[in-house]
């Protein structure tokens, strides 16, 4: 049972680029997250997408969009990249019809962009 | 807003130890409460999941307790062993501002060595 798969594990893109980054969630999982990861601290909630919809989003500003499709799987796509968008991009998935009561979420390994 | 705290942000102790892990949280309307690993580069481990109702989680050497209304947890680790080292994570999902229950709020980490 493959868990939840990231692409690319790593990237170099240059300011003002702009960046796609991908994922498919563990089998059987309908729901998918996306967390920035900065050096040294802790995740922080981008937005989440269920039923191809973004249904929650953090703090992000509107250079960071998503999309998923028919099979659940996801994308992150970054604009105008800054230099401080240079972090590592945690992808989870959930099970969306459990997340009240909990259900473990899973995540990826990552993709680690750095802006230059 | 959901503030989460990991307290220390770095212990280094010898290989058998007994060690305690703590974390807080500002807002104790809570679904749960999740304890992952990170090891350098790589995505997250979860380790425990502790419903809101529950008081404790166990896995074999490891310990997770919950006080909901002190907005309190803690891991212990027992026999701790260089292969523990990492970074551990404390993550609550949910808070009176959380109207979908659906992002985890996460610490900065506790970054654990254990020394042989």
């Amino acid at each position: 049972d493959a868990g939840v798969t990231q692409s690319p594990t790593h990237l170099i893109k240059t300011r003002g680029q702009q960046v796609t980054l991908r994922c498919s969630p563990k089998s059987g999982h309908d729901t998918v997250s996306w967390y920035q990861q900065a050096l040294g601290q802790g995740p922080q909630f981008i937005f989440q997408y269920y039923e191809e919809e973004e249904r929650q989003r953090g703090n992000f500003p509107d250079r960071f969009s998503g999309h998923q499709f028919p099979n659940y799987s996801s994308e992150l796509n970054v604009n105008a990249l800054l230099l401080g968008d240079s972090a590592l991009y945690l992808c989870a998935s959930s099970l969306q019809s459990g997340h009240y009561s909990g259900n473990t979420i899973y995540f990826g390994e990552g993709s680690w962009l750095t802006v230059v | 807003k959901q503030e989460v705290t990991q307290i220390p942000a770095a212990l280094s102790v010898p290989e058998g130890e007994n060690l305690v892990l703590n974390c807080s949280f500002t807002d104790s309307a809570i679904y749960n409460l999740q304890w992952f690993r990170q090891d350098p580069g790589k995505g997250l481990t979860s380790l425990l999941l502790i419903q809101s109702s529950q008081r404790e989680q166990t896995s074999g050497r490891l310990n997770a307790s919950l006080d909901k209304s002190s907005g309190r947890s803690t891991l212990y680790i027992a026999a701790s062993q260089p292969g523990d080292s990492a970074t551990y994570l404390c993550a609550v999902k949910g808070g009176v501002e959380e109207t979908s229950g659906s992002r985890l709020t996460f610490g900065e980490g506790t970054q654990l060595t254990v020394n042989p």
